[in-house]
């Protein structure tokens, strides 16, 4: 029963690519949603989302969050081999709860 | 400042070996956490602490214990390492929040256990 679904799991795409990535969730009382970026060691934060439709966005890489249909996405367009990394997405509820991770999404960028 | 001081960064253990992973903070962070990752996976929570003297299960907590007698310092134990332990091992610490943006990572230690 896991709470945070990542799709896909892994993903290859050319550079200039664009992908998507998905996560949906299920937390009784949702705080926050937040996207990392891991390549060979700790996790570096990208988006913290908190509100339903406002885009935010960094670069070539953008994300969004719908809290109706519970979920998230996270676009990167113009993909370079330096994208290539994995992508996790954690929730964190309003209760005294640690924050729940996805299993990621492995996205290798090839030239 | 040093941040997140995590040691060892590599270990080989024989089945049924134990050891401590050390973990160290400077920045008087409440919040500490151990999380271990499996090759091509997200980060799983072991356990983590809200503050001295305090300690809560996570998500996968068998195989391991950990204590908290000061602000500064959350060592993991495994007392009889299995094959399955084989990962990556990740301490973390936060302030007054527990959202990952406000998470100090050590820099993580590569546990083989054969």
């Amino acid at each position: 029963e896991d709470k945070v679904v990542q799709s896909p799991l892994s993903l290859v795409v050319h550079e200039g690519d664009t992908v998507t990535l998905n996560c949906s969730y299920e937390v009784t009382n949702f705080r926050s949603l937040l996207w990392y970026k891991q390549e060979k060691k700790a996790p570096t934060f990208l988006f913290m989302l908190t509100s339903s439709g406002i885009e935010k966005k960094s670069g070539r890489l953008s994300s969004i969050l719908d809290k109706k249909e519970l979920f998230s996405i996270l676009n990167i367009t113009a993909t370079q081999t330096g994208d290539s990394a994995i992508y996790l997405c954690a929730v964190e509820d309003s209760g005294n709860t640690p924050l729940v991770f996805g299993k990621g999404t492995r996205l290798s960028v090839i030239a | 400042n040093a941040g997140v001081t995590q040691t060892p960064k590599f270990r080989i253990l024989k089945i049924g070996q134990s050891m401590t992973l050390q973990c160290t903070q400077d920045m008087n962070h409440n919040y500490m956490y151990w999380y271990r990752q499996d090759p091509g996976m997200g980060l799983k929570l072991i356990y983590y602490s809200v503050g001295a003297g305090i300690t809560d299960k996570g998500e996968v907590p068998n195989g391991y214990n950990v204590s908290r007698s000061t602000t500064e310092d959350f060592p993991l134990r495994l007392e009889l390492a299995a094959p399955s332990q084989t990962s990556v091992y990740f301490c973390a610490s936060s302030g007054a929040s527990r959202a990952l943006e406000k998470l100090f990572f050590g820099s993580g230690t590569q546990l083989s256990v054969l």
